[in-house]
């Protein structure tokens, strides 16, 4: 079935890493993204990585994917308080041209 | 246009009548979907179109809702004797090809729908 599931929240000292996880069941996903909604904002797509790699960095966010568990993760380094906001996993499905998401983690940030 | 455009960005509707949520698709851009978002939760996928084609409707509610895209451009998602329980943020989005091949898909701000 269709399911993404990830942590309700997470709270984290401004300077320190944010690691937020994600859990998928289709092991035919193809892409697996990470957006960020800010309070009343649009999805802001972050960053995405191929099935085929385990691993994307892009300045301080390092996604890893362990495509046996089906396990997908963020890393926000050196957290800022600009970083508080929900984040949302989400898998593209090989068999059809739709992305399904997790119900978000809400990152805040503490002084 | 420059990005996913939504319109109206908030509606307020009786319950019982019919609300048509309009979503303009960023130009050149030949899919698009729809996706509902309640608070607290994640958007959940309503329906796709390939150009004018809806390729996948296998998320809308119920027979109260309905879409259609007729020239492969902007597209509209009617909700027909609406309910309470379909208050949400009702978003659209649009990329320029299949996302299993990688294509980005870019969201609209939303249209905010309050049934009282």
């Amino acid at each position: 079935g269709e399911d993404v599931e990830q942590s309700l929240f997470l709270s984290v000292r401004e300077g320190d890493s944010s690691v937020i996880n994600c859990t998928y069941t289709d092991s035919s996903s193809t892409y697996l993204y990470w957006y960020k909604q800010e309070p009343g904002a649009g999805l802001q797509l972050l960053t995405y990585i191929f099935s085929n790699m385990d691993m994307k960095q892009d300045q301080r966010l390092t996604v890893l994917l362990n495509k046996k568990d089906k396990h997908l993760s963020l890393r926000i380094a050196d957290t800022q308080t600009g970083d508080s906001a929900i984040y949302f996993c989400a898998e593209a499905y090989s068999s059809a041209s739709k992305i399904i998401f997790g119900s978000g983690t809400r990152l805040s940030i503490r002084p | 246009g420059a990005g996913v455009s939504q319109s109206p960005r908030y509606k307020v509707t009786k319950r019982g009548q019919d609300v048509a949520l309009r979503c303009d698709p960023i130009s050149g851009h030949v899919s698009l979907y729809w996706y509902r978002q309640a608070l607290g939760q994640g958007p959940e996928f309503l329906t796709y179109f390939n150009y004018e084609a809806q390729q996948d409707k296998s998320g809308l509610p119920n027979d109260r809702f309905s879409a259609e895209r007729p020239e492969g451009s902007i597209s509209t998602l009617t909700i027909q004797r609406t309910e309470q329980r379909d208050s949400a943020m009702y978003r659209c989005a649009s990329s320029q090809g299949q996302v299993n091949s990688g294509n980005t898909i870019y969201f609209g701000e939303g249209s905010w729908l309050t049934v009282v």
